[in-house]
């Protein structure tokens, strides 16, 4: 089955710098990478998601690159602000037939100090 | 739209009583997944089910869970004779379809507590 790797397990950055998460998956066969946002005590709310034909996405402050050849994929905060302070998770699935359930990282928590 | 509903939020549950875990998904869709999520860990997935229909049950332990979702109500996810090991949070998400063309929606989950 799938196996997803996640670093760093905490990453703390002042306020207006860059945070990066990176992550690895073993199957070939995974094509959807969503990454949720979850803040203490509450649901994970999906903040960003790629998919295969694709290599990078970009919402606002935060990006998403894909390297399905290397089975890594990474997030990206740019001007990140206290309200970022919350643990990230990246997930993994493919989205043919039934098997779309999603297997997660470990997460990382993300401390934005001032 | 109101989004995943899970309740109750928090559950306690002595050892050996039986818990149910509520979960309506959003209106209109008929895929529901559930995950656990032990302190300071990541979500693990446990089953899938759609309308009637348990699609993949392969992260749910064989013993003492089930999981139904009735052509009518919630989704139930039962958790009989619990142990201490049980405590955890669960949530559920939905999605309109059954694969990544619709992302999976999270509840505010369920936290059981095992006394």
């Amino acid at each position: 089955g799938e196996n997803v790797e996640q670093h760093p397990s905490t990453l703390s950055v002042q306020e207006g710098d860059s945070a990066v998460i990176k992550c690895t998956y073993s199957d070939s066969a995974s094509n959807y990478f969503p990454w949720y946002k979850q803040e203490l005590g509450k649901r994970p709310q999906l903040i960003i998601d790629i998919r295969s034909n694709v290599g990078e996405k970009k919402d606002q402050r935060i990006a998403v690159t894909l390297n399905k050849t290397a089975k890594h994929f990474s997030l990206h905060i740019t001007e990140t602000q206290p309200e970022d302070s919350a643990v990230y998770f990246c997930a993994a699935s493919p989205s043919t037939g039934t098997a779309s359930k999603l297997t997660f990282g470990t997460g990382t928590r993300l401390q934005v100090t001032l | 739209n109101a989004g995943v509903m899970q309740n109750p939020r928090h559950l306690v549950r002595r050892r050996g009583q039986e818990a149910r875990l509520r979960c309506s998904p959003v209106k209109g869709h008929s895929h529901v997944y559930w995950y656990r999520q032990l302190p300071e860990e990541g979500l693990k997935f446990m089953v899938y089910l759609q309308k009637e229909n348990i699609i993949d049950e392969s992260g749910m332990p064989k013993e003492r869970f089930s999981a139904e979702f009735p052509k009518e109500g919630p989704s139930i996810l039962r958790i009989q004779q619990v142990v201490r090991g049980d405590s955890a949070a669960y949530f559920c998400a939905s999605s309109a379809m059954g694969n990544s063309n619709q992302p999976q929606h999270f509840g505010d989950g369920t936290r059981l507590s095992i006394l």
